[in-house]
């Protein structure tokens, strides 16, 4: 079975730029995440959404982030203007109602960002 | 003060060492705790729950105490593919990450 899906990979972009960053959860998971990972910081919950809607964004750090979740199988993260301290590992996370309980949430490879 | 705190490490240990790694939380109201493993440029992985009365998973035994607010980690007989960063974690609700301690076996 395939895993947790992000593209792209790795992104470098110019400081004031757009970057959209996307995931494709496991199938029949009904809770997705987001997650932003540099070294000052560690990994932090940016947004999460279940059945599709936002539950919990107060870890969005400002107004130039947005993510989105139109169906169950697609979300991004935008980050417009893209700004330097933005640069970090951004995961996306998904799992079940029951495995949540459990802890259990299976990240994706990661996006590595880049903004000069 | 952050929510989840852990000694960043690294710890260097030769193989077959066994190492502990400690963990303490500030939210008394927190339900469960996890340990993940991630490995380096990789994604973070369940490694095990942790439960009040202790719990192992063959080399690996974890502890929780509530009363102290705190967790660790301790693997006996490490080998060269423990080599990872071991992050805390607490939920209540979330999951809130520790920063993770870097753990290195040498041969």
């Amino acid at each position: 079975d395939a895993g947790v899906i992000q593209s792209p990979r790795h992104e470098v972009t110019e400081m004031g730029q757009e970057v959209t960053l996307r995931c494709k959860p496991i199938s029949g998971h009904d809770y997705l995440f987001w997650y932003r990972q540099t070294m000052m910081r560690g990994l932090e919950l940016l947004i999460y959404f279940n059945n599709n809607v936002p539950i919990d964004d107060s870890g969005m750090p400002e107004d130039r982030f947005s993510a989105k979740m139109p169906n169950a199988s697609f979300s991004t993260l935008k980050i417009q203007p893209s700004e330097p301290r933005d640069s970090a590992v951004y995961f996306c996370a998904s799992t079940t109602s029951g495995m949540a309980l459990g802890g259990t949430q299976y990240f994706g490879p990661g996006t590595r960002l880049t903004v000069l | 003060r952050k929510e989840v705190e852990q000694d960043p490490g690294p710890f260097n240990v030769p193989e077959g060492a066994t190492v502990a790694f400690n963990c303490t939380y500030s939210n008394s109201a927190s339900q469960s705790f996890f340990w993940y493993r991630q490995d380096c440029r990789k994604e973070p992985k369940l490694l095990m729950s942790v439960y009040s009365s202790g719990n192992e998973d063959g080399r690996f035994t974890a502890q929780l105490n509530r009363a102290s607010q705190y967790i660790s980690l301790l693997i006996r007989d490490s080998k060269l593919s423990d080599s990872a960063t071991y992050l805390c974690v607490v939920q209540g609700g979330k999951l809130i990450f520790g920063q993770g301690t870097e753990l290195s076996v040498k041969p």
